[in-house]
């Protein structure tokens, strides 16, 4: 199975701070990489498919890059709505694997 | 608009089967699959496996194997998820997600459940 460990664990920033999470996997998979938002008793909302297109309808301030085994999730500008946490997930093979996530928090 | 709704909490004692329901709408159910992930209490998110609403294929996890059925009914839009053997570490949120018709690299769960929490206790 494919491992994928996201860095931090969890993070502390202010609205408007430029937010970057990472993303890596235990082995390459190209650029079969996709990103979730989840906030508290809610769904997970899908965010960036194949490391680095956006999703219809999500922000702009929200990119996605990488390929092979490292990505980030960056947040150009964060939102009092941005305060959730962040998931990667590998499409490349199954089992599909998500990483353990990443808390953004209010400073 | 595009939407899953899945069936209500349900508590079950260890050793019993579970069933859940996420029914479509919105969209052109035979065309795309749907995968089920679950999520324990204040834990990540973990696939437990993938159906084509087409044709019926499904994709388990080796973890899973033998005690998970993923089915449709495509008459009424509706793919079914059921665990058997419950111990009280399945209990979770299940969702389903809309993914892809065919299996392939670089599919995404673009559509969500609103979950359905599962307890198993004694």
């Amino acid at each position: 199975d494919i491992q994928m460990t996201q860095s931090p664990s969890s993070l502390s920033a202010s609205v408007g701070d430029r937010v970057t999470i990472t993303c890596r996997a235990s082995q390459s998979i190209s650029s079969y990489l996709n990103w979730y938002q989840q906030k508290p008793g809610k769904a997970p909302k899908f965010l960036i498919y194949a490391a680095s297109n956006l999703q219809s309808g999500v922000p702009s301030r929200f990119s996605g890059s990488g390929s092979g085994t490292d990505f980030t999730l960056t947040i150009s500008s964060l939102q009092p709505e941005d305060f959730a946490t962040y998931y990667c997930q590998q499409s490349y093979s199954t089992p599909r694997t998500f990483g353990q996530g990443t808390k953004v928090e209010i400073k | 608009q595009v939407q899953l709704v899945q069936s209500g909490a349900e508590v079950k004692e260890p050793g019993a089967s579970v069933k859940v329901s996420c029914k479509a709408s919105g969209y052109t159910f035979t065309t795309y699959g749907i995968s089920w992930v679950r999520q324990a209490p204040e834990q990540g998110l973990e696939w437990m496996g993938w159906i084509s609403a087409y044709n019926g294929d499904t994709n388990y996890p080796q973890k899973l194997q033998g005690r998970v059925t993923m089915t449709t009914d495509t008459s009424t839009s509706t793919a079914y998820m059921e665990l058997r053997s419950l111990t009280s570490d399945d209990t979770a949120v299940y969702y389903c997600a809309r993914d892809a018709g065919e299996l392939g690299a670089n599919d995404a769960f673009d559509i969500w459940g609103q979950g359905t929490m599962v307890t198993v206790s004694s």
